[in-house]
Order: C-alpha cells, then structure tokens, then sequence
C-alpha cells in the first residue's frame, strides 16, 4: 500500500462545476496536510495546508480532513481553465529520531485536473 | 522578491562529469531540501538539511552530495554523473525544521544526463 494515494483521474469538469481531489494516506502518525498545485513545466506551489479535523476554506478552495478515515480532499469551487493543473496531496510527520530526524513529506502521485469552458 | 532561485534552470550534462545545481532562499528559512520528480514515480527527498552546518540523507541520496555552509545555500552536487540522474530537480525550504513542516519549492533544474 502506497503511504499515500490519490484518486487516479484524470478529472475533468466544466467551467464553474465543484472539483473534488481526494487522498487518503496509511502513517497514522501524520501530522500535517498539504495540497500543491503544478501546472506543467513548473514547480509544486502550496496551496492549502490543515492540521486539524473538519474544513478549511481559503477562497474558492475548501480542504477537509478526517482523520479516523485517514482522508484528506480539497474542493475546488467556481472551477476555471486557470485551474487546471496537477494536485498534490502531501502528508508530512517526524521521520527518524534524535539528530538524524526531519520533517519528511510523502507526496501522492497527483491527480490531473482539467477544467473545460 | 522573496523566494527560492535555482540554477541553472537546465542543463544537458555528458555522463561521468561532475554538476553542481545551485540553490539560493531569501526567506531566511532554517531547512533545506532537494528533491528529484520523475514520471511514474513522483517526487523523492535527496537531501535535507534542518539548519547551517547539518545535513542528511532522504530516500535516495546515492549519487549526490550536498553541504549547507550558510543559512541561505544549499547546493546539490553529482561528483559523476550517470543516465539515471536525469531528471527535473527541486530546491524547497521550511521555515523551520520543526512541525508543521510546509515547504515552499523553486523553479526547478532540468538536467539531461547523456
């Protein structure tokens, strides 16, 4: 079982339409919850982070986290063309111990997101 | 503005030559990391670095080398490149090295090892 898994795709929706990305991940030790956004050619940008259990919203992007389910998702309102792109869900913990130790991020292989006029 | 640069943005390398991709932050950010995304396998830590003067090994770290003499550089080195080290290569960095552990990423590096 991969440490974090996202829904295939790709997914496309109309303009306007609600996208929904979902990961779930397998380290019930995970501490953080991120969501990154790539557009091709370009580099993860950081979009949404959640620490908690419930609903984050941040403009048109809603981020939810349960984590009994291990399930974090991140909606998309109003989608747009501008929003197409690849998601990435990462999950972050403490990895190793002591000196050696490090804030690791297990990135999810992305899904692609295409938003059609 | 304030951010990650990296260079060179990319680079066609013969194999068995020694590259060293450069990364500078302005954000005056304690850690430091280097990772490389290639398709079908997504993004995969090289190195890390959690303050000035530290580093270590991520999940494939064979093949490179890194150093942290300063808060602001990271470089990535290959002391001899090989085909398998093509790659799009990413500087990030963290405020800290404690929780929650959010990284902010670079433009990348395009390195063709031929």
């Amino acid at each position: 079982q991969k440490e974090v898994e996202q829904n295939s795709g790709p997914l496309s929706v109309p303009e306007g339409a609600i996208a929904s990305l979902n990961c779930t991940y397998s380290d019930r030790v995970s501490q953080s919850f991120f969501w990154y956004r790539q557009y091709s050619g370009k580099s993860p940008e950081l979009i949404m982070s959640i620490y908690s259990n419930g609903d984050k919203e941040d403009g048109r992007f809603t981020a939810q986290l349960n984590k009994a389910s291990q399930y974090v998702s991140l909606l998309i309102r109003d989608s747009q063309p501008s929003d197409s792109a690849t998601y990435l869900c990462a999950v972050s913990k403490r990895n190793g111990a002591g000196g050696t130790s490090y804030g690791k991020l297990t990135f999810g292989q992305g899904t692609i997101l295409t938003v059609h006029p | 503005i304030a951010g990650i640069t990296q260079a060179p943005t990319s680079q066609i390398l013969a194999a068995g030559r020694r590259m060293t991709l450069r990364c500078t932050q302005d954000m005056r950010h304690n850690a430091m990391y280097w990772y490389r995304q290639d398709l079908g396998l997504g993004l995969r830590l090289i190195h890390y670095s959690n303050t000035a003067g530290t580093t270590g090994k991520g999940e494939v770290p064979d093949g490179y080398s890194v150093s942290r003499a300063n808060t602001d550089d990271f470089p990535l080195t290959l002391a001899s490149a090989v085909p398998s080290q093509t790659s799009v290569y990413f500087c990030a960095s963290s405020p800290t090295a404690a929780q929650p552990y959010e990284q902010y990423f670079g433009p990348g590096t395009r390195l063709t090892v031929t």
